[in-house]
């Protein structure tokens, strides 16, 4: 298997604009994470799914973010509009359910390269 | 709410030597517990885990992780560093009932020549 991909690996935009973050999971995984990277607040998970339901939203920082799953083999990640501070690095996950794959693969996810974000 | 606290921001060892990266956890019932190490310009890359079983798990790269009930740590251990181990490396719990992790702040490792 290719891997979690993600794309595009770099978007500069300008602040007010639309972004379109796309990812591609591991296939017959059953969990996607959305996670965001930056150097004062570290790792944060956005949002995850499972089975392309959206289960905790939580994370998701403000209304301009959103999340979508319209099937098993695809996710986005949509900021309208866009601000500096939305620069970051976002990462893409997924993982089988635990109780399939045997328990070597219990848990464990798989995260995909990222998309650099510059908002300007 | 289950938490893994990384009190290093950095860790510098000699290339050779022995390297320690320290995690300690808060969890209620039993921990499922992780190391994920990122490379720069990469995801991250899950090296091993804790679930049950023996308290010494062996993972990849040569990576190994102690688990202490008594003392709530998760040291992630190697007995020979390589420059090439130079990476962000993260902690993390398996959240009560949920399929989601928490990572820690992560410790940078350099690994000098």
């Amino acid at each position: 298997d290719a891997g979690v991909i993600q794309s595009p690996r770099h978007e500069v935009t300008e602040m007010g604009q639309e972004v379109t973050l796309r990812c591609k999971p591991i296939s017959g995984h059953d969990y996607l994470f959305w996670y965001r990277q930056t150097m004062m607040r570290g790792l944060e998970l956005l949002i995850y799914f499972n089975n392309n339901v959206p289960i905790d939203d939580s994370g998701m920082p403000e209304d301009r973010f959103s999340a979508k799953m319209p099937n098993a083999s695809f996710s986005t990640l949509k900021i309208q509009p866009s601000e500096p501070r939305d620069s970051a690095v976002y990462f893409c996950a997924s993982s089988l359910a635990p109780q399939r794959g045997g328990r070597g693969y219990k848990n464990i996810q798989y995260f995909g390269a990222g998309t650099r974000l510059s908002v300007l | 709410a289950q938490s893994v606290a990384q009190p290093e921001d950095q860790v510098n060892v000699a290339e050779g030597n022995p390297l320690t990266v320290k995690c300690t956890y808060s969890v209620s019932g039993n921990p499922y517990l992780f190391w994920y190490v990122q490379y720069p310009n990469r995801g991250l890359q899950f090296l091993l885990k804790y679930i049950t079983g023996d308290n010494l798990v062996k993972g990849s790269y040569g990576f190994e992780a102690e688990f202490n009930k008594s003392q709530t740590s998760f040291h992630l251990k190697k007995p020979s560093a390589l420059v090439s181990d130079s990476a962000l490396y993260f902690c993390a719990v398996r959240d009560v009932g949920f399929q989601k992790l928490v990572f820690g702040t992560g410790t940078r490792l350099l690994v000098s020549p």
